[in-house]
């Protein structure tokens, strides 16, 4: 079975910190997304990477930035939180396809 | 125009009935299909792809509509575990061949 896992379920921060979200998956996928969801929003795609040190803006990239130094990790930075980002965040791996997805981390910015 | 469109539910339903989902899809190029289920404050979880030439897994049906892009679900002798959001996925190459757009889901009540 895949298996991602995000670093935290439920993460308290406050506005203007540097916040950063960690994924990590067990099955050597080559692309991995970050997204967030909100309630009738859907989940919107945030960034994504194909490769190692590779990533692309999606739908929703601004005060965003993302990290992919090794394979199995992908990192997602909130540069400097605001109240507006605060959602759950859902990780999600996939060689090409399906994707799987981490637990979610449920980030509340106050 | 939403790129994947749904009916947002809730769909209430007894025990044991058959209820279906529909989705309707913008670009006429995706390739891949996919439903996909969440619980409550739970991760999106494959529930299963949609094949061209429909497809069944236990209860559940999907069938594909390329003509009129849409995507169906049929849920059989549905039960209490069934209750819970329902994500209707599509990708295509103009959106990026590996990214996916998600519906916003419909919901389904099951009760006893």
């Amino acid at each position: 079975d895949v298996k991602v896992t995000q670093s935290s379920r439920y993460l308290v921060k406050r506005t203007g910190e540097k916040v950063f979200l960690e994924c990590v998956q067990d099955m050597d996928h080559e692309n991995m997304f970050w997204y967030r969801q909100d309630p009738g929003l859907g989940l919107r795609l945030i960034y994504f990477s194909y490769d190692v040190k590779m990533k692309e803006k999606g739908d929703i990239p601004e005060g965003y930035s993302v990290s992919r130094e090794k394979k199995e990790r992908f990192s997602l930075i909130l540069e400097s939180a605001s109240t507006n980002q605060t959602s759950m965040y859902l990780c999600a791996s996939s060689f090409p396809q399906p994707q799987h997805f981490g637990d979610g981390t449920r980030l509340s910015i106050l | 125009r939403k790129e994947v469109e749904q009916d947002p539910g809730p769909f209430n339903v007894p025990e044991g009935a058959t209820v279906a989902f529909n989705c309707t899809y913008s670009n006429s190029a995706s390739q891949s299909f996919f439903w996909y289920r969440q619980d409550c404050r739970k991760e999106p979880k494959l529930l299963m792809s949609v094949y061209s030439s429909g497809n069944e897994d236990g209860r559940f049906t999907a069938q594909l509509n390329r003509a009129s892009q849409y995507i169906s679900l049929l849920i059989r002798d549905s039960k209490l575990s069934d209750s819970a959001t329902y994500l209707c996925v599509v990708n295509g190459r103009d959106t990026g061949f590996q990214k996916l757009v998600f519906g916003t889901g419909t919901r389904l009540l099951v009760s006893p």
